[in-house]
């Protein structure tokens, strides 16, 4: 049982493309993150939900824009695709924010 | 909100030869610690965390890492490390109550026969 997927695992798609990357969990938990790794490794929170409520919305491009149907799903749209887009995302989930279990990663890659 | 340090970018290091990787957080508010490892093309696993309690925790496949508050200090140290511990190690802090976890810029730790 895989506590955290996201969909798709690889991405390639042109530049000015639209795309979505879904996440979902089964852990019950109450937080649900995404993260940016670029290709330096390093890790940064882009957004957060609680309850399907936005409680964290750090500095990110307005192209980007992530919604909550439930607490159990939190997906991650993407438009007007750009070359600096090229990272692997990271959703995540947490309850409490005691412990944080993350997805494999999307690796998007825009050309 | 956390800043975290990594001081180490890059640790090589043999087999059998123990390994620590520092970390060090901004605050001393109340905080929750965790590292993380992520294998080559992999997601990230949790090694091991502190929450409360004991400031020195362990994991399953031999590491551990000690909090000290007075140093804002999260080092990881394994006493004997394998091939298969090559990976990119994280450092996370996170204050207690709220809901941003962040991360060090990682260590890289290549082991060598």
């Amino acid at each position: 049982d895989t506590a955290v997927s996201q969909t798709p695992k690889y991405l390639v798609t042109q530049m000015g493309n639209d795309k979505s990357i879904k996440c979902e969990q089964n852990l019950g938990h109450d937080t649900m993150y995404w993260y940016k790794q670029d290709s330096k490794k390093f890790l940064k929170i882009m957004f957060s939900y609680n309850n399907k409520e936005l409680i964290i919305n750090e500095t990110v491009p307005n192209r980007f824009s992530p919604k909550s149907p439930d607490k159990a799903h939190l997906n991650l749209h993407i438009n007007s695709l750009e070359l600096g887009d090229s990272a692997v995302y990271f959703c995540a989930s947490s309850l409490g924010g005691t412990g944080y279990t993350f997805g494999s990663g999307t690796r998007l890659t825009v050309v | 909100a956390q800043s975290v340090t990594q001081l180490d970018s890059q640790v090589p290091v043999f087999e059998e030869a123990p390994v620590e990787l520092r970390c060090n957080y901004s605050s001393s508010v109340s905080v929750y610690l965790f590292w993380y490892v992520q294998y080559p093309n992999q997601g990230l696993q949790l090694l091991l965390k502190y929450l409360s309690g004991s400031t020195l925790v362990e994991s399953i496949n031999g590491f551990e890492a000690e909090f000290n508050k007075s140093q804002t200090s999260f080092h990881l140290r394994k006493p004997s490390v394998h091939i298969s511990d090559t990976a990119e190690y994280f450092c996370a802090v996170s204050d207690r109550g709220d809901y941003k976890l962040s991360f060090g810029a990682g260590t890289t730790v290549t082991v060598r026969a």
